[in-house]
């Protein structure tokens, strides 16, 4: 069945510091999601990409779908103690419905 | 402002009792969804439903089965819980076609112990 890992699983960082985490599927992807969840919180959702290639900008965040619709990225631009927290790519097989989420890199920032 | 909301945040029962796990959405979403959560293996699909009446087996539905007889609320069931059921469970709702979903809203789960 569709699989979807994310890598590195956890990574701290100073605050200041830029952050990346990488999202592959072993499908082709319609479309990938990416949530944050805040310690002892619930996913919250953040950005969809739709298209090949596409690259989508939140103030210091940035998320990229490949070109092959096979992986993404989100990276973080100087990390604040604010963006602690695990964050979850989650992907749609071309082929099915069902929204299959990544195993999640836990973010730690230290001031 | 959008809401999901579930009935219990922690939650205690005894191996073999039936668990209901309610949850409610306000945002007139079709899209309902049962995910549990368990440290190192991510958010796993139990059972989804794309309109009222309607159930479709996620990734893990075994020992689960659910409900949706109105639009708002989608119910999960733990016939006979056992203690490999001990986890966090989160209901999410999206709206949009089944083949073009939205991003999906969270409700802020329940940690179910089984004992």
């Amino acid at each position: 069945g569709q699989q979807v890992m994310q890598i590195p699983q956890y990574q701290h960082v100073q605050e200041g510091e830029d952050f990346t985490t990488y999202c592959n599927s072993s499908t082709t992807l319609s479309n990938i999601q990416w949530y944050k969840q805040r310690p002892g919180g619930h996913p919250v959702f953040l950005i969809q990409l739709v298209k090949s290639g596409e690259v989508k900008k939140q103030k210091r965040l940035t998320f990229q779908f490949g070109e092959a619709k096979k992986n993404s990225s989100l990276h973080i631009t100087a990390t604040q103690t604010t963006d602690v927290g695990t964050y979850f790519c989650a992907g749609r097989d071309t082929g099915f419905q069902k929204l299959v989420f990544g195993t999640g890199t836990r973010l730690l920032v230290s001031p | 402002d959008v809401k999901v909301t579930q009935s219990s945040r922690y939650l205690v029962k005894r191996t073999g009792e039936k668990v209901f796990l309610e949850c409610v959405q306000d945002m007139d979403h079709e899209n309902m969804f049962w995910y549990r959560q368990d440290p190192g293996l991510g958010l796993r699909l139990i059972y989804f439903s794309y309109d009222v009446k309607m159930k479709e087996k996620g990734d893990i539905p075994e020992g689960y089965s659910v409900s949706r007889e109105k639009k708002e609320r989608f119910s999960l069931i733990l016939e006979s819980a056992s203690t490999n059921q001990t986890s966090m469970y989160l209901c999410a709702s999206s709206s949009g076609p089944s083949n073009s979903l939205k991003g999906l809203f969270f409700g802020s789960g329940t940690q179910l112990s089984v004992l």
